[in-house]
């Protein structure tokens, strides 16, 4: 079975700064999803950023980018220029693909990494 | 574009007693999801529907669960003799039809408290 690790429960960055949130996974697929989605306190879950497991490139979103290395299945999550506004929540969620046998419905969450920033 | 919606917010509820939970996702939105998230963890999949048809629960789902989604639209999630360790926030969430690539829109989610 899939699984996603999150090693940081919690992590602090200073205003303006840059930060990596880190995310392992385990998967004997060789083609899935990578997303991280932030959670704002009280507030709704929205997507930052996903990869496509057979694309080379790393996604980028702002100021929002990730370093995937899939052969060490690794995908972390770099927050450059951090504002307040980012303290929240974030998870990173894996899915496989639906025609290799990857469940539709089954979003694999990590246990989350809690993002403050300090003013 | 007016997100997710779901009812209530928040419901305490004592041990044995049943509760429902909506969930109106996004229009033009197929597919529905409902997870699970307690303190600390991240979200865990219950079910998922695409259009009106149930495809896939999780092992999480006991007998004591259950979701519709009748006619395609909202969905509703029973829990029937509630128990303390139901106690969680429950996300629904929905997606456009196409790519699974395609991002899921969550609900700000029902909070339920079992006493």
């Amino acid at each position: 079975a899939q699984t996603v690790t999150q090693s940081q429960p919690e992590m602090s960055v200073q205003e303006a700064e840059t930060v990596t949130l880190s995310c392992t996974y385990d998967t004997s697929e060789s083609d899935y999803y990578l997303f991280w989605y932030k959670q704002p306190p009280s507030r709704q879950m929205i997507l930052v950023i996903r990869q496509e497991a057979y694309k080379q490139q790393n996604a980028t979103e702002n100021r929002f980018s990730v370093n995937f290395q899939k052969a060490a299945k690794s995908f972390s999550l770099k927050i450059s220029d951090s504002q307040l506004g980012d303290a929240a929540m974030y998870f990173c969620a894996y899915r496989g693909r639906v025609n290799y046998g990857g469940s539709q419905g089954n979003l694999i969450f990590g246990k989350g990494t809690k993002l403050s920033v300090k003013p | 574009d007016t997100g997710v919606s779901q009812d209530p917010r928040h419901k305490i509820t004592k041990r044995g007693q049943n509760v429902t939970f909506r969930c109106d996702p996004i229009s033009e939105h197929n597919r529905l999801y409902w997870y699970r998230q307690t303190l600390g963890q991240g979200p865990e999949f219950l079910t998922y529907f695409q259009n009106e048809a149930q495809l896939e629960k999780s092992r999480l789902l006991s007998d004591r669960f259950s979701a519709e989604r009748p006619k395609g639209s909202f969905s509703t999630l029973e829990i029937q003799r509630t128990e303390q360790g139901d106690s969680a926030m429950y996300l629904c969430a929905s997606s456009p039809p196409g790519s699974y690539n395609s991002p899921l829109h969550f609900g700000n989610g029902t909070r339920l408290t079992v006493t």
